[in-house]
Order: C-alpha cells, then sequence, then structure tokens
C-alpha cells in the first residue's frame, strides 16, 4: 500500500539544524511532488514548502524559505526536510504528505515527527 | 492571521448537522480549488473532501463540499463524537509566486 513513513522525534537546541526524512512506498516516487506541513502546539496548519522528486524543483514558504532546504534521493525513495537556525517557534510536529494533481491534495500523509527546540 | 479565514470554534450534539465556512479572495478560493481536513493532533491529517466537493473513496457520506464564489463550507450532518477534531480548509494562493494556504482551523465540538 502507499505508504510515507518518516523519521522518530528529535530534541535540537536553540540555533543548530534538523534533518527529517519521509521515506515513500508502494507507488512511483517520481510521479508526485512531496509537500512539508507543520503544527505548532496551539497553531494551525502550516504548509512549508514541496519538492518534485522528479526534477528537484522546489517551492517554498516565504516565512522559511532562508532556512529551508527540501530534497529527494530517488534511489532510496526519500524526501527530506533540513531546517536551520532553530527558533523555539519551529518546535512542531513536522508532516510530509504526497502531492495529488492539484496543490494543496494530499491523500497520503506521513505520520508526524515532532521536532522540540529547547534552550 | 491566516490567508483563509474559518471560525475557531463550531459546536453540535449528535445528530445535528453542523457547517464550517471558510473565506477568502480571488487569489485563492476565487480561481482554485478548496480542500478540506480533519486532524486530531498527533495523528495524521485526514483528506475529507477534494476539488471543492468531491469525497475520497472511505470517507463517509454525511461530510460534504460546496463553493461560491470566494467562500467554501464544510457540512457534517449526523454528527458523531468521533467527529469532534479540528477542521481546516485549504488550497492554492496565487500570490507570493504561488503558494500552498490552510485557513486557520476550526474545533468542531461534539456536546
Amino acid at each position: 500500500q502507499v505508504q510515507l513513513v518518516q523519521s522518530g522525534g528529535e530534541v535540537k537546541k536553540f540555533g543548530a539544524s534538523v534533518r527529517v526524512s519521509c521515506k515513500a512506498s508502494g507507488y512511483t516516487f517520481t510521479t508526485h511532488a512531496i509537500s512539508w506541513v507543520r503544527r505548532a502546539p496551539g497553531q494551525g496548519l502550516e504548509w512549508m514548502g514541496w519538492i518534485s522528486p522528479y526534477d528537484g524543483a522546489t517551492n517554498y514558504a516565504q516565512n522559511v524559505k532562508d532556512r529551508l532546504i527540501l530534497t529527494t534521493e530517488t534511489s532510496t525513495n526519500t524526501a527530506y526536510l533540513e531546517l536551520r537556525s532553530l527558533t523555539f517557534d519551529d518546535t512542531a510536529v513536522y508532516y510530509c504528505a504526497r502531492e495529488e494533481t492539484s496543490s494543496g491534495w494530499y491523500e497520503v500523509w506521513g505520520q508526524g515527527t515532532l521536532l522540540t527546540v529547547s534552550s | 492571521q491566516s490567508v483563509l479565514s474559518q471560525p475557531p470554534s463550531v459546536s453540535g450534539t449528535p445528530g445535528q448537522r453542523v457547517t464550517i465556512s471558510c473565506s477568502g479572495t480571488r487569489f485563492n478560493i476565487g480561481t482554485n480549488y478548496v480542500y478540506w481536513y480533519q486532524h486530531v493532533p498527533g495523528t495524521a491529517p485526514k483528506l475529507l473532501i477534494y476539488k471543492n466537493d468531491q469525497r475520497p473513496s472511505g470517507v463517509p457520506d454525511r461530510f460534504s463540499g460546496s463553493k461560491s464564489g470566494t467562500s467554501a463550507s464544510l457540512a457534517i450532518s449526523g454528527l458523531r463524537s468521533e467527529d469532534e477534531a479540528d477542521y481546516f480548509c485549504a488550497g492554492w494562493d496565487d500570490t507570493l509566486s504561488g503558494r500552498v494556504v490552510f485557513g486557520g482551523g476550526t474545533k468542531l465540538s461534539v456536546l
């Protein structure tokens, strides 16, 4: 079955960087973009960006574009999120999601990765 | 402040019908599809409605979506206790080089 499996929770210091992985299975990895969405405590869902595994094209949300790097590794069907210069506001659950044919359409989600930024 | 506006909370009793609104602009809802998600914190979000009013397989027909102009709505009929969750509208916004936007979310309480 189609699924996305994310790496485990992380605790990082303020100012550090984090890398979260999202391994896809059950479909041809290069046919669907992967988006990353997060939800901070007490906040709503926030789109961070997407990447096309087919050609590496990316689109980042304005508020994180200077700190966010999305990549994919087609040999292992894995997408990565790297977020630098972490602040306390980055504490959230991070989800990867498979885009269908229209942006914003996510039928398949990863299980989520909790990132906690500490002092 | 979210690009798409939703009421912070709605409530209903079992069996009732509730609606959740989502207001946008011509740059998002006015010209692009609307999607609805159900999210219980600690779990993965679940797609309820795609392309304004389509239900994925497995989503009960108690959930329905509609769109008119720059607004959209999610209706839940025959309310059940397990419907208690946060609900988000989403879609593409043509501004700022294009981006996916979510509504601020609506907490549904089943009393």
